[in-house]
């Protein structure tokens, strides 16, 4: 049975940092490409980061470029995002979530789909 | 401000059927990047509803159905239940700034 289990949020200042830990059990992360997803207050799912299998290829959305860090330890089958230079716009309930991606049947546009989610962890910044 | 746009709420009475929409552009749905669906109920794990426009994963009831046109994607609940009371946000792909994935803002499904 797939569990994402995400922990670390809290209350920080602006400009602070804090790092999220998605431990998951029931599969082995490292087989898959996984994801950090935001959703801030009365607003829509943002993808903010994913890692390929690999670790080869890395996402960051351009709202946290340069700010945000994913990275994964396989013996500790968890994912983990630092959060660098925090701002009260990425106030947030941060979930973990798996990625399925494929090609469509043109072999050109390829896919992301997320059929498993944590429950959330909420980060809050404000002074 | 959301790339997909879904109505912000929907409400119909148990038994009923009830449609949400979903419209994107040329640049995501148009550009035939497939449409997933998550059913979220706030403090628990969003769920996968639909993927790749009509699939249901198992587990998920035949009443719940997708489906999509040129630049926007629909979901269908039929026989509408008191449990069905959620929110429903859309998913697809998206081209333009270099590529990323994109949701709908949401809607609220209340079963009045």
């Amino acid at each position: 049975q797939v569990q994402l289990v995400e922990s670390g949020g809290g209350l920080v200042k602006p400009g602070g940092s804090l790092r999220l830990t998605c431990a998951a059990s029931g599969f082995t992360l490292s087989d898959y490409y996984m994801s950090w997803i935001r959703q801030a207050p009365g607003k829509g799912p943002e993808c903010v980061s994913y890692i390929s299998a690999t670790g080869g290829s890395i996402y960051n959305a351009d709202s946290v470029k340069g700010r945000f860090t994913i990275a994964r330890d396989k013996a500790q089958n968890s994912l983990y995002l630092q959060m660098n230079s925090l701002r009260v716009e990425d106030t947030a309930v941060y979930y973990c979530a798996r990625v399925n991606w494929y090609y469509d049947t043109s072999g050109y546009s390829r896919n992301f789909y997320f059929p498993f989610w944590g429950r959330g962890t909420l980060v809050t910044v404000s002074s | 401000q959301s790339v997909l746009t879904q109505p912000p709420s929907v409400s119909g009475a148990p038994g009923q059927r009830v449609t949400i929409s979903c419209t994107g552009s040329r640049s995501n749905i148009g550009a035939g990047y497939d449409v997933h669906w998550y059913q979220h109920i706030p403090g628990i794990a969003p769920k996968l509803l639909i993927h790749g426009q009509s699939n249901r994963p198992s587990g998920v009831p035949d009443r719940f159905s997708g489906s999509k046109s040129v630049t926007s994607a629909s979901l269908a609940i039929s026989g509408l239940q008191a449990e069905d009371e959620a929110d429903y946000y859309c998913q697809s792909y998206d081209s333009s700034l270099g590529g990323r994935v994109v949701f709908g803002g949401g809607t609220k499904l209340s079963v009045l």
